[in-house]
């Protein structure tokens, strides 16, 4: 069964790093998201994409956040300067057009030091 | 905006038995989507079971049903035939359909559910 991946599951950066996390969506999916939850709170929205722009985003993604889909099979995350307030589990999903299941990866675990 | 809550912090079950997990909503929409998710040690999220708004035939999957009362916007998770593979955290999330929109989830705080032995 196809699923979403991230990479990497882990990663640990210094404060105001640079922090790219990568998402591999369902192959014939055309919605996409990024949502956070830091330790014991809930999950959050952060952004949705979709036809190659964001088509949402929440309060929380500010100009230190971007996305992009570089290349048609990736969706990735970037955080330019990273805070210690950024440290969170940051889920990707992915969702067939017609459909309204969103489908999760794993995660990726980063903590800001 | 919308509002999901889910009062029960934590609960826990015998193996086997059944229990009732609690969520209510807030909004002013008429076409949206409940879910249930799971989220066990692992940190993945599993999608248990989900709702169309304007159904009122309650969804069921295998030991997992729900108890949806659109009226009273509340939306429980029954789990029955508890098993120890069903502890996990689990997160009722909402999403409306209406207007121009990416469909993003709405989640509730969770409920961490204990399978007992």
């Amino acid at each position: 069964e196809p699923e979403v991946t991230q990479t990497p599951s882990h990663q640990v950066t210094q404060m105001g790093q640079e922090v790219i996390l990568r998402c591999v969506p369902i192959s014939n999916h055309l919605y996409f998201y990024w949502y956070r939850q830091i330790l014991g709170q809930k999950v959050e929205f952060l952004v949705s994409f979709y036809n190659n722009e964001i088509s949402e985003k929440s309060e929380i993604f500010d100009d230190q956040f971007s996305v992009e889909r570089p290349d048609g099979s990736n969706f990735t995350l970037k955080i330019r300067s990273t805070k210690l307030e950024d440290s969170a589990m940051y889920f990707c999903a992915s969702k067939y057009f017609s459909q309204e299941t969103q489908y999760f990866g794993p995660g990726t675990r980063l903590l800001v030091l | 905006a919308q509002t999901v809550t889910q009062s029960q912090p934590e609960m826990s079950v015998q193996e086997a038995e059944t229990v009732t997990l609690s969520c209510t909503y807030d909004t002013s929409e008429s076409n949206y989507y409940l879910f249930w998710y799971k989220q066990p040690p692992s940190r993945q999220m599993i999608l248990v079971i989900r709702q169309e708004a304007y159904k009122q035939q309650n969804a069921t999957e295998n030991r997992f049903s729900v108890n949806f009362q659109k009226a009273a916007k509340s939306f429980s998770l029954k789990i029955s035939d508890s098993q120890l593979g069903d502890t996990a955290m689990y997160f009722c999330a909402f999403m409306k359909l209406s207007g121009a929109g990416s469909y993003q989830l709405t989640f509730g705080k969770g409920t961490k559910l204990s399978v007992i032995p």
